[in-house]
């Protein structure tokens, strides 16, 4: 079955650096994109990026372009997201999500949490 | 941007009584429009695809419909695993994708 498992979460300060990991089994991980959405404490879900399945494109939202990066070992069968320069508002769980045909997401990880705090 | 508008924010509902859920897009998304189910501490699972579609494992009491800019996702006969927060994405123009902000339905 497909299982997803995130990684490197923690607790930083402002302006620092974090690299999350997806560790993925139970599917062909190298057709597929993947994806990174995060929950702020009590919030809704945000989108955050997508990585295509065989890294040549990525895509942020816009509160996180040019700060995070995505990354991805189709031989590990993982995806990784870079994330620098981080804000208090960066705080949230951070599932990655792999998804179907379209743009919807059929399995999800656990989650990891970053918390950025002074 | 597509703005997905969820009501109510909040649904209070007997057991085995029905409830729907509504998602606005600010723009016309097709039939490109999933929803979610999100227990606390729990990542979402998903529900429907498509504006109507059931993912694998998903009751039939759970249905959606709608196209463009108006859906609504019906539980009927709700039973206590269905008391969650229920999200509906657009994937019909990105990036960025985009969530509602959710729907609590609550026990009455």
């Amino acid at each position: 079955q497909v299982q997803l498992m995130e990684s490197g979460g923690g607790v930083v300060h402002p302006g620092t650096s974090l690299r999350l990991s997806c560790t993925a089994s139970g599917f062909d991980f190298n057709q597929y994109g993947m994806h990174w959405v995060r929950q702020a404490p009590g919030k809704g879900l945000e989108w955050v990026a997508v990585i295509t399945y065989d890294g040549g494109q990525e895509y942020f939202a816009d509160s996180v372009k040019g700060r995070f990066t995505m990354t991805r070992d189709n031989s590990k069968s993982t995806v990784f997201l870079h994330m620098n320069s981080l804000r208090p508002e960066d705080t949230a769980v951070y599932y990655c999500a792999k998804h179907l045909r379209g743009f919807y997401f059929d399995h999800w990880g656990p989650g990891t949490l970053v918390t950025v705090s002074s | 941007e597509i703005v997905l508008t969820q009501s109510p924010a909040t649904l209070s509902v007997s057991p085995g009584e029905g409830a729907t859920l509504s998602c606005r897009a600010s723009q016309n998304i097709n039939f490109n429009l999933a929803w979610y189910q999100q227990k606390p501490g729990q990542a979402p699972r998903l529900l429907i695809y498509g504006a109507s579609t059931r993912a694998t494992g998903i009751p039939d009491r759970f249905s959606g419909s709608g196209a463009g800019t108006e859906f609504t996702l019906t539980i009927s006969s709700l039973q206590s695993g269905d008391f969650a927060v229920y999200f509906c994405q657009q994937y019909n123009t990105w990036p960025p994708l985009t969530f509602g902000g959710g729907t609590t339905v609550e026990i009455k």
